[in-house]
């Protein structure tokens, strides 16, 4: 059980495009989700919180117009890159977590590479 | 003083023997606290959680838990070149509407064959 998916798992855009994850819980209805980003060799960082139905809370630092999530439905999340710079290239992961849970399911990852 | 801390490692172990995971945290009224691995290149998987003080084992996984130090560990019995990863420590800690979840910086273990 507790399973998160993600699509793509890698992607290569041109700068100036945008580029849409999306994240599934397969076998749990996720009222909340999470999306990360994760440089080599360098910690997990949080981006930004949705809540099924709610906008999403931002980090400080990250640009909610820029990185567009909407959390339509109790298995689906996406993340929207938009006008992509190569200094977006990293890896994104999302999480996912149940009503009354207190864990965290992460998904497989999608890496992104911007040229 | 940051909210949840391990030691960056490496942690480097003989194949075979026990390997010891540190983290301490900094919310006192903490009641939530997990184990992840994550291997180069792949997202986070939950290894153990563990909500109350002692012990909990899972194979050979045995997370431990002392609230009153503000403290959290995992041992990994007969370690295994297949055990090299880093090991995230998570504690759920209180804020306004609830509780969020802060993740460590990672502990990075290598297991020598």
């Amino acid at each position: 059980g507790a399973v998160v998916s993600q699509h793509p798992s890698r992607v290569i855009c041109k700068s100036g495009t945008s580029v849409k994850i999306e994240c599934r819980s397969l076998d749990f209805q996720a009222t909340t989700m999470f999306w990360y980003r994760q440089f080599p060799k360098k910690s997990l960082m949080l981006m930004a919180t949705s809540n099924e139905g709610s906008k999403a809370t931002y980090e400080q630092g990250v640009e909610k117009d820029k990185f567009l999530i909407n959390h339509a439905s109790l298995t689906l999340s996406t993340l929207t890159v938009t006008s992509a710079h190569p200094e977006d290239s990293s890896f994104y992961i999302c999480s996912a977590r149940a009503r009354d849970s207190y864990t965290q399911y992460f998904g497989p990852g999608t890496r992104l590479t911007v040229l | 003083q940051k909210e949840v801390e391990q030691n960056s490692g490496p942690l480097s172990v003989p194949e075979g023997a026990i390997a010891s995971l540190n983290c301490t945290y900094s919310d006192r009224g903490s009641q939530s606290f997990f184990w992840y691995r994550q291997y180069s290149g792949k997202s986070p998987e939950l290894i153990m959680s563990i909500y109350s003080n002692g012990d909990k084992e899972d194979g050979r996984f045995t997370a431990q838990l002392n609230k009153a130090s503000q403290y959290v560990s995992l041992l990994i019995r007969d370690s295994q070149p297949s055990d090299s990863a880093t090991y995230l420590c998570a504690v759920n800690v209180r804020n306004t509407g609830g509780f969020k979840t802060i993740f460590g910086a990672g502990t990075r273990l290598f297991v020598k064959a």
